[in-house]
């Protein structure tokens, strides 16, 4: 069935360091796929996406590229800061619109 | 442009008690989620509408959880009666169709004592 995995947490990294957290996802088809992001307190809210193979989402120096051969969609940032401590998640939109799965969320701590 | 609001924040009750959530969407956004958030887990989906329809409520527990959306605008949640096991964060979520961009509200956190 649809699924998705992402890399346990928490991650915890130091200011300035390189991020990765790892998403694969079980699909039928070519979904649409997503990194949604909840800070502490507030309510998910998207972070990026990618609609089909090889394209790159972008934003708030965030990354990742939807990988159709391996079926992942990595997340990157290449310096983190302390305000980018929160819950990641991985999700997709299956390709007949109709079923939208999230990962289970990858907690990043950041410390000064 | 105000975001998904939810009502009310916290709620605390004795199981086998009535609870009810409610959500104001985006204004002019058609399709309104619930989810279910488990501690540490991701949200899973229990009730999806298109304007006032119901569309995909397949996982939603039909023995104790009803939900409507009078109007296709405001959605109410419900849960008679309440088990332990249902405390959970509960988000509604709001999109102008199914293939765009969903907008959550903060959530209720319902703890069942």
């Amino acid at each position: 069935g649809n699924s998705v995995t992402q890399m346990e947490g928490p991650v915890t990294l130091s200011e300035e360091a390189f991020l990765t957290i790892n998403c694969t996802y079980t699909a039928t088809g070519y979904p649409s796929l997503f990194w949604y992001v909840q800070y502490p307190g507030e309510g998910l809210q998207l972070l990026l996406k990618a609609t089909k193979a090889d394209d790159k989402g972008s934003n708030k120096g965030f990354e990742a590229t939807y990988r159709k051969e391996t079926t992942s969609f990595h997340l990157e940032k290449g310096s983190v800061q302390v305000s980018d401590s929160a819950v990641y998640f991985c999700a997709f939109l299956d390709n007949y619109g109709q079923n939208f799965v999230f990962g289970p969320g990858t907690r990043l701590s950041v410390l000064p | 442009e105000a975001g998904v609001v939810q009502s009310p924040r916290y709620k605390i009750i004795e199981k086998k008690q009535p609870v009810a959530f409610w959500c104001n969407p985006i204004s002019g956004h058609n399709t309104l989620y619930w989810y279910l958030q488990n501690l540490g887990q991701g949200p899973e989906l229990l009730i999806r509408y298109e304007n006032e329809e119901a569309v995909d409520d397949s996982q939603l527990p039909k023995d104790r959880f009803s939900a409507e959306r009078l109007k296709g605008v405001d959605s109410t949640l419900k849960i008679q009666p309440a088990e332990l096991g249902d405390s959970a964060v509960y988000l509604c979520a709001s999109s102008l169709g199914i293939e765009d961009t969903q907008y959550f509200g903060p959530g209720t956190r319902l703890t069942v004592l």
